[in-house]
C-alpha cells in the first residue's frame, strides 16, 4: 500500500501570499490530520476531517482552513502569510473513524510540505 | 488544558547501552499513550501504544511502560545501535476525546559508535 503523500516537499512563498499544500492519505483511511511543526512549539494540530467533514479544529487563526474531497484526499490552505508560517506541515490519516476512550488512533504521517516564508 | 513533557531534549548515549526516555503529562487521564519515531526531513512513524490498563509493552528491543499513577511514560531501546538515532515523541489523545493526538516535544537521541 502506498504511504501518505504530500506535495510539493518545498514551498517558498512571501509575505501576504496564500498557499495551498494538498495530501493523499493511505487508501482506505477516511480521517486526515494535518499538523504545524516548528522547532519551538514542536507538533501542533490544525485540524482533522472524516468523511468530507472538519470534526475537529486546533487553535490556529483563521487564516489557516482546509476541505477533504469525496475521495479522502486533502487541502490545506493558508491565506495572507506570515513569517511566523514559516513550517513544516504534516498530514496524517488514519484508519480508525471512531473517537473515545477505545479508539487507537494510530496516526500514519507523510513527509511533510516545508513552507519558508520570506 | 492537557501537558506533555519530555524529559530532556536531547540524550547522548553508547552503542549497545540501554537508552531510556521520559514522558510526563498533567491534567489528564488518557486512554492511551502512543511512541513515534522522526527522523529529519521525515514525519513521525508510528511505534506503540499502549493503554491505560497495561502496565507494559515490547516490541522488538523497544520496551515501554506506563504509570497512569505517576502520569509518566518510560521508552526504552536495549541494545541500542547508531540507527536508532532520531527524535523520539510521545503523544496522547486529545484531552476531549477528538480523533486528534497531542504530541511531545520530543528527544532528540544521538547513539555514539
Amino acid at each position: 500500500k502506498a504511504g501518505v503523500t504530500q506535495t510539493p516537499r518545498y514551498l517558498i512563498k512571501t509575505r501576504g501570499q496564500q498557499v495551498t499544500l494538498s495530501c493523499s492519505p493511505i487508501s482506505g483511511h477516511r480521517s486526515v490530520s494535518w499538523y504545524q511543526q516548528t522547532p519551538g512549539q514542536g507538533l501542533q494540530f490544525l485540524f482533522e476531517y472524516f468523511s468530507e467533514t472538519q470534526r475537529n479544529k486546533g487553535n490556529f487563526p483563521g487564516r489557516f482552513s482546509g476541505r477533504q474531497f469525496s475521495n479522502s484526499r486533502s487541502e490545506m490552505n493558508v491565506s495572507t502569510l506570515e513569517l511566523g508560517d514559516s513550517a513544516l506541515y504534516l498530514c496524517a490519516s488514519s484508519l480508525e473513524g471512531s473517537t473515545g476512550r477505545l479508539a487507537k488512533n494510530i496516526q500514519y504521517f507523510g513527509a511533510g510540505t516545508r513552507l519558508s516564508v520570506l | 488544558s492537557q501537558k506533555i513533557e519530555q524529559n530532556s531534549e536531547a540524550l547522548n548515549i553508547q552503542e549497545g547501552k540501554t537508552a531510556t526516555l521520559t514522558c510526563n503529562y498533567t491534567n489528564y487521564s488518557p486512554a492511551y499513550l502512543q511512541w513515534y519515531r522522526q527522523d529529519p526531513g521525515r514525519g513521525p512513524v508510528f511505534l506503540l501504544l499502549i493503554r491505560e490498563n497495561e502496565k507494559e509493552k515490547r516490541k522488538e528491543r523497544l520496551k515501554v511502560t506506563f504509570d497512569t499513577t505517576l502520569k509518566q511514560s518510560l521508552f526504552h531501546i536495549t541494545a541500542s545501535q547508531p540507527a536508532d538515532s532520531a527524535t523520539y515523541l510521545c503523544a496522547l489523545p486529545d484531552q476531549t476525546g477528538a480523533n486528534n493526538l497531542f504530541f511531545g516535544t520530543g528527544t532528540r537521541l544521538t547513539v555514539i559508535p
